[in-house]
């Protein structure tokens, strides 16, 4: 069974510019989660998405957004980046919600973004 | 918002000694996760205790969990050096829209 894949591995944009991130998730998984890691701030909740709906976003400003699609996956879009969105980008996905608290999340191996 | 605070921040132990990770929340759970991270790459499910389990076992981890003192602690037993690595406490609560919360990990270093 594949895992949580994400695309691309590492990706360098410049200061100002749109950065565009994919997930997919394990076959049956409905929920997608994004989480941005940034040195020394440990794992920050982004975004959720559920059955194709934002069901929650963190603390983060307008210009984070994403979608999920009718196949499950998704995609994260980070618009006006600025130096400090230099981090790696984890996605995760998990069972329907009412199941997810008997298991954990899967998460990718992230992608890496670096903004110049 | 972090929820999960783990100590220690980093850890240093020889190879087949135990190694103990604690992580201490603020609010009310549903569960607690543990998560391995491999130098900078994706995290990876070790195990969930729920908020009504006290113990949970897997191999040569333990995990303990003491919902009135709001704190958990993790165990690796007999440590190798492949259990070299950044550990993760992650809460999950209903009332939190049902995002996993992360504490910024303990570093393990498990030296031959």
């Amino acid at each position: 069974e594949a895992g949580v894949t994400q695309s691309p591995t590492h990706l360098i944009k410049t200061r100002g510019q749109q950065a565009t991130l994919r997930c997919s998730p394990i076959s049956g998984h409905t929920s997608v989660y994004w989480y941005q890691q940034a040195l020394g701030l440990g794992l920050q909740f982004l975004l959720w998405y559920d059955e194709g709906e934002e069901r929650n976003r963190g603390n983060f400003p307008p210009r984070f957004s994403g979608r999920q699609f009718p196949n499950y996956s998704s995609e994260l879009n980070v618009n006006a980046l600025e130096l400090e969105d230099s981090a790696l980008y984890l996605c995760a996905s998990s069972l329907h919600l009412d199941r997810a608290t008997y298991y954990g999340y899967t998460f990718g191996s992230g992608t890496r973004l670096t903004v110049v | 918002s972090q929820q999960g605070e783990e100590d220690p921040q980093a850890l240093s132990i020889q190879e087949g000694e135990n190694a103990t990770m604690n992580c201490s929340y603020k609010t009310s759970i549903n569960n607690l996760q543990w998560y391995r991270q491999n130098s900078g790459r994706g995290l990876v499910h070790l195990i969930l205790i729920r908020s009504n389990e006290r113990e949970k076992h897997s191999g040569r981890l333990r995990v303990t969990l003491d919902t009135s003192k709001k704190s958990s602690s993790l165990l690796i037993t007999a440590s190798r050096a492949a259990d070299t690595a950044s550990y993760f406490c992650a809460t999950w609560n209903s009332n939190s829209g049902y995002a996993l919360n992360f504490g910024k990990g303990t570093s393990l270093l498990v030296t031959p």
